[in-house]
């Protein structure tokens, strides 16, 4: 089955800056890649997703990046606000989106002033 | 705004014993999901659903049953609870038709002793 990884466990970045957070999977079939918030004490909430159709997409202050061939995405916060704080969660699925979605750990981005 | 309700929010449950967690959601949408979130293991998928009176194995069904009695409600069943069952329960909902976002619910806290 789908293996997704994500590689940066925690982030700290000065608030102003940009954070990356990269992920990457295993199955060649995933077309679907969303990324999830979760803010301290609360449940997840989408904040962004990128099909294998294109390889860029941008929702005010996030980026999303796809490489199909090296088989990684990735999500750039720019300018980075306290309220960026939180753990972030990329995921992958195929477009028979009804099996669900394979997440990572979760990189847990701190921003500081 | 889409709605996903969990209950019990918590629950302490003792070794052996039969755990019922409970979803309901007002979205109007066809399907349903559970999941399970472990410290180090992000979230992973226990069950699903596409349909009333139809569920399906997620990629860890292993000690759960679903069970679906309509497009509103999904519960999940611990017939014989056991201690690596501990985790943040989350349900989530989402939209027919390919690959959409998900709506999660509050998640439920689940300490089996």
């Amino acid at each position: 089955g789908e293996k997704v990884e994500q590689h940066e466990s925690t982030l700290s970045v000065r608030e102003g800056d940009s954070a990356v957070i990269n992920c990457t999977y295993t199955d060649t079939a995933s077309s679907y890649f969303p990324w999830y918030k979760q803010e301290a004490g609360k449940s997840l909430h989408f904040v962004i997703d990128i099909r294998s159709n294109v390889d860029r997409k941008q929702s005010q202050r996030l980026i999303v990046l796809l490489d199909k061939k090296a088989k990684r995405f990735s999500l750039h916060i720019t300018a980075t606000q306290p309220e960026d704080s939180a753990i972030y969660f990329c995921a992958a699925s195929r477009n028979n989106y009804a099996q669900g979605l394979t997440f990572g750990l979760g990189t847990r981005v701190s921003v500081f002033p | 705004e889409a709605a996903v309700t969990q209950s019990p929010r918590s629950k302490v449950a003792v070794t052996g014993g039969k755990v019922t967690l409970s979803c309901h959601q007002t979205n109007n949408h066809d399907y349903m999901y559970w999941y399970r979130q472990d410290t180090g293991h992000g979230l992973r998928l226990i069950h699903y659903s596409y349909v009333a009176d139809s569920t399906e194995k997620g990629d860890i069904p292993d000690g759960y049953k679903a069970s679906r009695p309509s497009q509103e409600n999904f519960s999940l069943i611990l017939e014989l609870a056991s201690l690596s069952q501990t985790a943040v329960y989350f349900c989530a909902s989402s939209d027919a038709g390919g690959a959409r976002e998900q709506y999660f619910g509050p998640g439920t806290r689940l300490t089996v002793l």
